[in-house]
């Protein structure tokens, strides 16, 4: 099975400042990985995925994220937010046994701040 | 083309009774996957139907039921409802393959009292 912490469960930040939100997984099988970011009364939406190949990923709204298999981590970044990035983001995790199970982080709030 | 669609988008049911969600996937899509979002334990999969089969299971006790029909339509249904059942029910769906996305519908919001 696979497992994902997301350490940082609100992060406050002023607009046009980068930002970085983290995530750590742990699997004992190769892994798909992805950001997803939902806004209050929503489903989730896509952000970016790692399924193979370059480790640096980029998404939609300017962010982008690296899969880095050493420290089993896909943190997100955002050189520049803007107040509309104010969302909650999760990051999933799902073996490639067994792709279309997704096991989620806790999420973690960001707050733009003007 | 038309998202997930969810239905309905919000149900007030008392504990006891029972309760059956929808899921309308995109054209095409074979794959619809289940997922209970709570406050306390996030994100959790519930099950994944492919092809009107159950290919995936979550760790949900066996009031959870779901199933799939021809048209890739699927409903879930949760039995002798508790109050701990109270959260929002999203519905994924995708093409079933390796490298597609999964597209989630904006939840049914399920409160038991």
């Amino acid at each position: 099975a696979q497992s994902v912490t997301q350490l940082d469960s609100q992060v406050p930040v002023f607009e046009e400042a980068p930002v970085e939100l983290r995530c750590n997984y742990s699997s004992s099988v190769s892994v798909y990985l992805f950001w997803y970011v939902q806004y209050p009364n929503q489903g989730l939406q896509l952000l970016l995925k790692y399924l193979s190949g370059s480790t640096l990923v980029k998404g939609i709204n300017g962010f982008e994220a690296e899969f880095n298999k050493s420290q089993t981590s896909f943190h997100l970044r955002k050189p520049s937010v803007h107040i509309s990035d104010t969302a909650e983001y999760f990051c999933a995790v799902s073996g490639r046994d067994n792709f279309n199970k997704f096991y989620f982080g806790s999420g973690t709030k960001l707050n733009v701040k003007p | 083309k038309a998202g997930v669609t969810q239905t309905p988008r919000y149900l007030i049911k008392t504990r006891g009774q029972q309760v059956t969600l929808s899921c309308s996937p995109i054209s095409g899509h074979r794959s619809v996957s289940w997922y209970q979002q709570t406050p306390g334990q996030g994100l959790q999969f519930l099950f994944e139907y492919f092809s009107e089969t159950q290919r995936n299971k979550g760790n949900f006790p066996g009031r959870f039921s779901g199933r799939q029909f021809s048209n890739s339509r699927s409903e879930m249904n949760v039995s002798t409802l508790e109050l701990g059942d109270s959260a929002l029910y999203l519905c994924a769906s995708s093409l079933g393959t390796m490298n597609t996305e999964a597209f989630f519908g904006q939840g049914t919001r399920l409160t038991v009292v």
